[in-house]
């Protein structure tokens, strides 16, 4: 089992739809960050929430941390083919020393 | 400015052969840390250091070693290969674990 979950696995969509992906643990995280990864490439480091109930916006993306945080979500507006890609949450852990511990990702598609 | 750089991109072994990956960044980042990427896994932590001369196990460490003589450079060894490490690899840097992590553009490996 392991301690960040992250869904949905994949997801596949039509231009100008609206998407959101979600990262739940039962442990509470110290900070979370989201990163997105295009194929060849290694992560590149979206947002990172620190403050239970935070919200941040990236334009077209909409970032929150759970109130507990435990849990966080991204949101995306009016989906683009650009969007593509691997979206991972990681999370540090205060008893896991704050090394960052990342999610399975969430294969993002996004057809014209 | 680089940032993170990995050779080789590409790599085929054969059981039991050993290599290094090599990992060199040009931020003057204390802390680097090695991750293996499968499908469905997400990235996970191998080895990291969190400056010369001290490194220290991660999540999946059997199998592989690390050492950090400079600053700059934190190579992976893997020993005597196997198929189970076929797996892309990722090195990454970051000023603290507190703060951004910049990934290079990872080893595709392969053991055969």
């Amino acid at each position: 089992t392991q301690l960040l979950e992250q869904s949905p696995q994949f997801l596949s969509i039509q231009e100008g739809e609206n998407l959101t992906v979600y990262c739940n643990s039962s442990s509470v995280f110290s900070s979370l960050q989201w990163y997105r990864q295009e194929p060849g490439e290694g992560p590149v480091l979206l947002v990172t929430v620190v403050t239970g109930g935070e919200v941040k916006k990236l334009k077209r993306l909409t970032f929150q941390f759970g109130d507990a945080r435990k849990d966080s979500s991204l949101h995306i507006t009016a989906a683009q083919p650009g969007d593509t890609g691997l979206y991972l949450c990681a999370g540090k852990y205060m008893e896991y020393g704050n090394k960052l511990v990342f999610g399975a990702g969430t294969i993002l598609r996004v057809k014209s | 400015n680089a940032g993170v750089t990995q050779t080789p991109k590409f790599q085929v072994l054969k059981t039991g052969q050993s290599m290094t990956l090599q990992c060199a960044q040009d931020m003057n980042h204390e802390y680097m840390s090695w991750y293996r990427q499968d499908p469905g896994m997400g990235l996970r932590l191998i080895h990291y250091s969190v400056g010369a001369g001290i490194t220290d196990q991660g999540e999946v460490p059997n199998g592989y070693n690390v050492s950090r003589s400079t600053t700059e450079d934190f190579p992976l060894r893997l020993l005597s290969a196997a198929p189970s490490q076929t797996s892309v690899y990722f090195c990454a840097s970051s000023y603290s674990t507190f703060t951004e992590a910049f990934f290079g553009q990872g080893t595709r490996l392969t053991v055969v």
